[in-house]
């Protein structure tokens, strides 16, 4: 059984602090990895993809993959209000699928 | 506007009543997907067509029946609605830089 793990939160930080969100996987395998953030009520949307070891930025998110411990990260820099959701890791192995974790429930504090 | 287009995005059947999710996306994309989406279980595939006229189970697959009417339209039938039904259903496709989901539909089963 392939797994992706998240701490389910919620995770409160204050507005303008750093924002730190992990993951697990189980698959050694897999090959690409994604951030998706969900407002209640609302679809799930690409934040973040990341392909490589290293780090990856794009505005106020950073995502840090590192494939020998198994492990991907999502930091959120200047943290806002608008920034509350939750963030869902996914994995992608060979097939076109994803695996999803649980996700994380963000929450931003002004 | 280019996307992902599900109806209903609410629906509330009596047990053992039948219904079609319908799902259409103009992306152009070979694979489409369903997913339900229940609090503290995160996404759980339930079908998956890789391109048009090809169906495969995912994780959760039993009560459900899947048509991949051509590449635009990906439907999802409950043939025999149960409570255990009663979820958030999100239809996504997979493109270059991960999925695109559709808006969901909640559907309570009484």
């Amino acid at each position: 059984q392939k797994e992706v793990e998240q701490n389910s939160g919620p995770l409160s930080v204050p507005e303008g602090a750093i924002a730190s969100l992990n993951c697990t996987y189980s698959d050694r395998g897999s090959q690409s990895f994604f951030w998706y953030r969900q407002y209640s009520g609302k679809s799930p949307e690409l934040i973040m993809s990341i392909y490589s070891n290293g780090d990856k930025e794009d505005g106020r998110f950073t995502a840090q993959l590192n494939k020998a411990s198994q492990y991907v990260s999502l930091l959120i820099r200047d943290s806002q209000p608008s920034d509350s959701a939750t963030y869902l890791c996914a994995v992608k192995e060979w097939s076109n699928m994803l695996t999803f974790g649980g996700g994380t429930r963000l929450m931003v504090k002004p | 506007n280019a996307g992902v287009t599900q109806t209903p995005k609410f629906q509330v059947l009596k047990t053992g009543q039948s219904m079609t999710l319908q799902c259409a996306q103009d992306m152009n994309h070979n694979s489409m997907y369903w997913y339900r989406q229940d609090p503290g279980m995160g996404l759980r595939l339930i079908y998956y067509s890789a391109s048009e006229g090809t169906t495969d189970k995912g994780e959760v697959p039993n009560g459900y029946n899947v048509s991949r009417l051509n590449k635009r339209e990906f439907s999802l039938r409950l043939e025999s609605a149960a409570p255990s039904q009663t979820s958030v259903y999100f239809c996504a496709t997979l493109g270059d830089y991960g999925y695109t989901f559709g808006s969901g539909t909640r559907l309570t089963v009484v």
